[in-house]
Order: C-alpha cells, then sequence, then structure tokens
C-alpha cells in the first residue's frame, strides 16, 4: 500500500522556535508539496519541489523554507514559528510523468503554536 | 485570475437523499478536473478525475461527476447519501498553463439520520 507519511500528527510549539515538519513517500514520486489548510480557506500551496535539491514557492511561502536532499524526503521548515502559523500541514506526493496524475496526501500534522 | 468556486462551504443532507456538491471554474480551456475526499482527522484521497474522453466520470463509494464545458462545471453527485459519507469534499482543477491544481475552498458535507 503506497504511502505519504508525516513526523506527527500534533504539535505543539512556542512562538519563536524552529519548527521542522517532516514528510517521507515510499513512490519514488518526484514531485513533493506542502499545504496549509485553514477552515474555509481550503488548501494553501506553500511550497513545491519538482525533484531532489529542486524548490520552488507556493502561494504562502512567507515565514517558511523547505528542504529536498533525498527523493523520498521533503521538510517544510518554520524559521520562527508564530501564532498565525497554527494550522493543518498536509504533505503529498506525485508522480511527474504527466499532469493528471493525482496527489498522495499524508495524514497531516496539527500545529498549535504558543 | 483563473480560479475554482465551490458553492456552499456546508450542505446538509438527510440519509438516502442525493448528494450535489458544486464546483465551477475560470478556464477558457478545458481543465483537467479532480475531486478528493477528506475523512475525519485524516488527509485528502482522490475520489475521482477526469481528464479526456467521457464526460461522466464515476469514482470510489458510488459518486459520480460530469464535465460540462459550456458551463464550465463539474458537480459531484451521488444519488443515496450514507452516514459515511460525512467529509470534506475539495474540488481541484489542474487548470491551463498550470502544473499545480487548485484547489477549491471545500465543501463540508452533513449527512442526517
Amino acid at each position: 500500500d503506497v504511502k505519504v507519511t508525516q513526523s506527527s500528527r500534533y504539535l505543539v510549539k512556542r512562538t519563536g522556535e524552529k519548527v521542522f515538519l517532516e514528510c517521507v513517500q515510499d513512490m519514488d514520486h518526484e514531485n513533493m508539496f506542502w499545504y496549509r489548510q485553514d477552515p474555509g480557506l481550503g488548501l494553501r500551496l506553500i511550497y513545491f519541489s519538482y525533484d531532489v535539491k529542486m524548490k520552488e514557492k507556493g502561494d504562502i511561502p512567507e515565514g517558511y523554507s523547505v528542504s529536498r536532499e533525498k527523493k523520498e524526503r521533503f521538510s517544510l521548515i518554520l524559521e520562527s514559528a508564530s501564532t498565525n502559523q497554527t494550522s493543518m500541514y498536509l504533505c503529498a506526493s506525485k508522480k511527474r510523468t504527466s499532469g493528471w496524475n493525482e496527489q498522495f496526501f499524508g495524514p497531516g500534522t496539527r500545529l498549535t503554536v504558543l | 485570475a483563473q480560479s475554482v468556486t465551490q458553492l456552499g462551504s456546508h450542505v446538509s443532507v438527510s440519509e438516502g437523499a442525493l448528494v450535489l456538491l458544486r464546483c465551477n471554474y475560470s478556464s477558457s480551456v478545458p481543465p483537467y478536473l479532480f475531486w478528493y475526499v477528506q475523512y475525519p482527522n485524516q488527509g485528502l484521497q482522490l475520489l475521482l478525475k477526469y481528464t479526456t474522453g467521457a464526460t461522466l466520470v464515476k469514482g470510489i463509494n458510488g459518486f459520480e461527476a460530469e464535465f460540462k464545458k459550456s458551463e464550465t462545471s463539474f458537480h459531484l453527485t451521488k444519488p443515496s447519501a450514507h452516514m459515511s459519507d460525512a467529509a470534506e469534499y475539495f474540488c481541484a482543477p489542474l487548470l491551463w498553463g498550470s502544473y499545480i491544481p487548485t484547489f477549491g475552498r471545500g465543501t463540508s458535507l452533513i449527512v442526517h439520520p
């Protein structure tokens, strides 16, 4: 069974802390994505990666950075967490071969910043 | 700007009733179209997709959607709602010139006994 896993389901951090969210996929997918999900706003793309060591900004990259050192792993970094980054974070991956390939999503990490 | 609209943030139906979740997109060129479902405390999973060919697409759990180019719509339907259908549903067209689907704001389906 194909899988996208995220390091934590729930995370509580304090303002100003550096936060790492990890995502791992076992499908040999080239493309990986980080979204945040907020009520009434749907999914908003933070960053995506075409392939190893490649990254592109999404719609809301401010306050975030990413790292993709290995094909299977895509990390989201909050350099200095703030309360407005309290949200659900979803990771997804997709095979690159064509645009109509579906995205596979992880279960999400619910982050609370106090 | 190209966009996607899901009409109604919440839709409430009785068990056994017809389910209709609306999705409209703005694009001069027909896109690829996806519907995803998110059950409580889970990530999203693909419900169905339209790429080319037959405009009526069947998905999992008895859902289907029809691509109507003239109406720029891709509404999701199910003839008879089940309690287990209660979830958040997202329409996500892959719009012309884009590599990544654009997600709608989602519609929460509530099913009453």
